[in-house]
This record gives structure tokens, sequence and C-alpha cells, in this order.
């Protein structure tokens, strides 16, 4: 049961910057650092941004993440054919004995 | 090399039982904990549970629990995600994934994930 909410696709031309949102509550995105995850066609997923807005070694500075609130947003500047994948933000929920969310998806096309 | 590898797929009949497995290596495999992903096909990403190798301490999210059971053997490095009846709708590509935790680096992320098993449940 995904409690983050995000839309169903994003596209752009190359070189265009693409921004992703991500809606949750108080007991998780309100609460807790969000995650952002690349998953490639056909491969497992990636991690892409951490703690809100920091990249992994080897991540592209394309990528930048930032969190306000409840919200959070995933953005891609210069975005590059290879960029075409699905991305999901996620966060620890607090609710209960504690559980990690994924959002619902979104799939970035690079037209 | 920091890795974790999956076994491979499978293909069951319902009621049938199944064990699915996660190798770690290259990194001290009871000192992080190990999540299970659910990916059905064409659908997103839907977390598990996880379990501390070091311990053994295990959580379920509210969806899962009583469906599946995570476990480890950390002699050999490895966790298990088993079914003791398996459904059709079980029919999906299972992740496992380390979670990257530092409470002072504020990180809370999986970090590492496993290439993916795939079950397919059919009679």
């Amino acid at each position: 049961q995904s409690v983050l909410t995000q839309p169903p696709s994003a596209s752009g031309t190359p070189g265009q910057r693409v921004t992703i949102s991500c809606s949750g509550s108080s007991s998780n995105i309100g609460s807790n650092s969000v995650n952002w995850y690349q998953q490639l066609p056909g491969t497992a997923p990636k991690l892409l941004i951490y703690s809100n807005n920091q990249r992994p070694s080897g991540v592209p500075d394309r990528f930048s993440g930032s969190k306000s609130g409840t919200s959070a947003s995933l953005a891609i500047s210069g975005l590059q054919s290879e960029d075409e994948a699905d991305y999901y933000c996620a966060a620890w929920d607090d609710s209960l004995n504690g559980f990690y969310v994924f959002g619902t998806g979104t799939k970035v096309t690079v037209l | 090399e920091v890795q974790l590898v999956q076994s491979g797929a499978e293909v069951k009949k319902p009621g049938e039982s199944l064990k699915i497995s996660c190798q770690g290596s290259g990194y001290s495999f009871t000192s992080y904990w190990i999540a299970w992903v659910r990916q059905m096909p064409g659908k997103g990403l839907e977390w598990m549970g996880i379990i501390y190798p070091g311990d053994s301490d295990t959580r379920y999210s509210p969806s899962f629990q009583g469906q599946v059971t995570i476990s480890a053997d950390k002699s050999i490095t490895t966790a298990y995600l088993q079914w003791s009846s398996l459904k059709a709708s079980d029919t999906a590509m299972y992740y496992c994934a380390r979670r990257d935790y530092d409470i002072l680096a504020v990180t809370d992320a999986f970090d590492i994930w496993g290439q993916g098993t795939m079950v397919t449940v059919s009679s």
C-alpha cells in the first residue's frame, strides 16, 4: 500500500529539465528523510538520491533532490536519453511499528 | 566488491512452499539490515520487511505480515524470504537490498540491491 503519491509519467526532450513530485504525510516525509531510486528497464533499482538531496558516488550532478514539509521533488536537468527510466521516492513511515514506503513511481520518457 | 547475489528464477504451483535467498559479500553482513522488495509485473516497488542478520531482529510491512517469513543465516551471509503456501498473486520479481544506516550522517537508504529473483506461480 503506497502512501507516497507521484505523477505516473513525465517527459522532456534532450537537454530539458524535468521535475517529479512526491507527496506524503507527517508520518513519513514530514518526519524522515527522502530517498529516490532509479530503475532502468529490466534492471534492479539503484539508489539515486539519499537524505533528501545527497548523491551517491557516481551519480551525475544533473540529478538533484529537495524536500519541503510533507513533499519532495526530484529534478533532472540536461535530460539525456539514458535517463529514460522509472523513478521512485521513498521514506520511512513512523506509523504502526515503522515501515518503509515507496512512492507510486514515475515513468520518465525522453522524447 | 560489495554485492548481493540472489537465487535463480522459480516456477511453482499454487499451494507449494518456496524459499529464495540473497547472499551478501564484500562487507560485514551482520552489521547491515537486509530488506525484501516485491515488484509485481508492470507495477511499482513494495517494501515487504527487513532483517538484521546480527541478531535476526525482523520487521514486516503491515501488508505482508503473516504472508511471508524473512530469516537469515549469518554463518553463510545469506538472507531468505519464504512462503508456506504460494498463491498466483505471489507472481512477481523479488529484490533484496542492503540498508545503509548511519544515525550520525543522517543516512538511511537502500544502497546495494540484488539482481532480483523472478517467482512465477501457476497451475
